[in-house]
């Protein structure tokens, strides 16, 4: 099915050190986003990412989107612990009429001081 | 500022009562959505809008009914029929899925309402 997966569920890291979690689509997808939840709040759109092997920076946040658009990933350089929370991946398949957005089950990021 | 808002952040409701979610944008979207949210399950959709008097349903409609009168509002009911109502509900909305650009099809989410079943 149009599914997008995400590893790991979990991280724990100590602050200073990286974090990277990943994306996998089994079709090609026409973009992917992603979004931070912090504990007890909302999702919050950080990037979208439209072109096959793109590479997009955020400060210590470094995105990329596969050369065949299947995965993509998102790597924290020197984790703080403002870092803490969900991130989730979401991509639109090509192909779908509707552009309809498909979530990753997201990575729950914890940082220790 | 425009934005999402959602009613009310925390829901309290005994098994065999229908309750509703208020979920309202200022910004001018015209795609809605609701997702819901259990832990270690990422975002599920419920439902989802892309235009008034219009709406498809998500993965896990079923005990759920929604409905797009205004293009500002897109309140869900949790009915007695579903049955593991207990969840935090979110309600999102885009510019039109298809429309191209940059932000096209990028979510603004609202705060969001928990829903516990006693």
């Amino acid at each position: 099915g149009q599914q997008v997966m995400q590893i790991p569920q979990y991280q724990h890291v100590q602050e200073g050190e990286d974090f990277t979690t990943y994306c996998n689509s089994s079709t090609t997808l026409s973009n992917i986003q992603w979004y931070k939840q912090r504990p007890g709040g909302h999702p919050v759109f950080l990037i979208q990412l439209v072109k096959s092997g793109e590479v997009k920076k955020q400060k210590r946040l470094t995105f990329q989107f596969g050369e065949a658009k299947k995965n993509s990933s998102l790597h924290i350089t020197a984790t703080q612990t403002t870092d803490v929370g969900t991130y989730f991946c979401a991509g639109t398949h090509r192909g779908s009429t509707l552009g309809r957005l498909y979530f990753g089950r997201g990575t729950q990021l914890t940082v220790w001081p | 500022d425009g934005g999402i808002t959602q009613s009310p952040k925390y829901l309290f409701r005994k098994e065999g009562q229908n309750v509703t979610l208020s979920c309202e944008q200022n910004l001018n979207h015209d795609a809605m959505y609701w997702y819901r949210q259990d832990p270690g399950q990422g975002l599920r959709l419920i439902y989802y809008s892309q235009i008034v008097n219009d709406f498809q349903k998500g993965d896990i409609a079923e005990g759920y009914s929604v409905s797009r009168e205004k293009k500002e509002s897109f309140p869900l009911t949790v009915t007695s029929a579903q049955k593991n109502p207990t969840a935090f509900y979110l309600c999102a909305s885009s510019t039109l899925l298809d429309s191209l650009g940059p932000g096209a099809n990028v979510l603004t989410f609202g705060a969001g309402s928990r829903l516990t079943v006693l």
